[in-house]
């Protein structure tokens, strides 16, 4: 089975550019997961959807991000407008149902440079 | 609020050695579950193994094996026969029974050496 895909697997784009990051959960998945990853900040939780349904927001940083998970295989996270600040690895993860036995697993990651 | 401490910001192993990574955690939950995940220069976030806390029997998956210590609230992570592909960042993690929420220790660069 195919895991977690994300598209693209490397973005560089100039201040201002608005960035639309992919992402396509494990099939069968209800629960979805967006993370940031940086070395200051280790890794952060965004969002999470859950039967296409965002549950928790409060870790998207600003109105700068958004995301939107129009059918259950398929999610996008738009940064628009991006800023330096925002280059990071940004991760989707599915799980199964989002219950307490969950596993999450995890896509290969979007590398973002914003110059 | 739970937190998760790795110690070790590095560790190196001598190829085919046995290794053991650190992991404390604070919570005063009794039902969760702890997780290590692997990421390795590819970046993917791979999961090495899990425990549920209501287990006594530590987690295995082949060279890889947990002490899970309920009452001092650590969790290691043991890789025996160390080879040159378990060369990566090795994350603890915990969640709450009640939540989706991962939390995340700081991460143990592991080296192998050939």
């Amino acid at each position: 089975d195919a895991g977690v895909i994300q598209s693209p697997r490397h973005e560089v784009t100039e201040m201002g550019q608005e960035v639309t990051l992919r992402c396509k959960p494990i099939s069968g998945h209800n629960s979805l997961f967006w993370y940031r990853q940086t070395m200051m900040r280790g890794l952060e939780l965004l969002i999470y959807f859950n039967n296409n349904v965002p549950i928790d927001d409060s870790g998207m940083p600003e109105d700068r991000f958004s995301a939107k998970m129009p059918n259950a295989s398929f999610s996008t996270l738009k940064i628009q407008p991006s800023e330096p600040r925002d280059s990071a690895v940004y991760f989707c993860a599915s799980s199964l149902s989002g219950g307490p036995t969950d596993t999450q697993y995890f896509g290969p990651g979007t590398r973002l440079t914003v110059l | 609020a739970q937190t998760v401490t790795q110690s070790q910001p590095e560790m190196s192993v001598q190829e085919a050695e046995t290794v053991t990574l650190s992991c404390t955690y604070d919570t005063s939950e009794s039902d969760y579950y702890l997780f290590w995940y692997k990421q390795p220069p590819s970046r993917q976030m791979i999961l090495v193994i899990r425990q549920e806390a209501y287990k006594q029997q530590n987690a295995t998956e082949n060279r890889f094996s947990v002490n899970f210590q309920k009452a001092a609230k650590s969790f290691s992570l043991k890789i025996s026969d160390s080879q040159l592909g378990d060369a990566a960042m090795y994350f603890c993690a915990y969640r709450s029974y009640s939540n989706y929420q991962l939390i995340w220790g700081a991460g143990t660069k592991l080296i192998i050496k050939p």
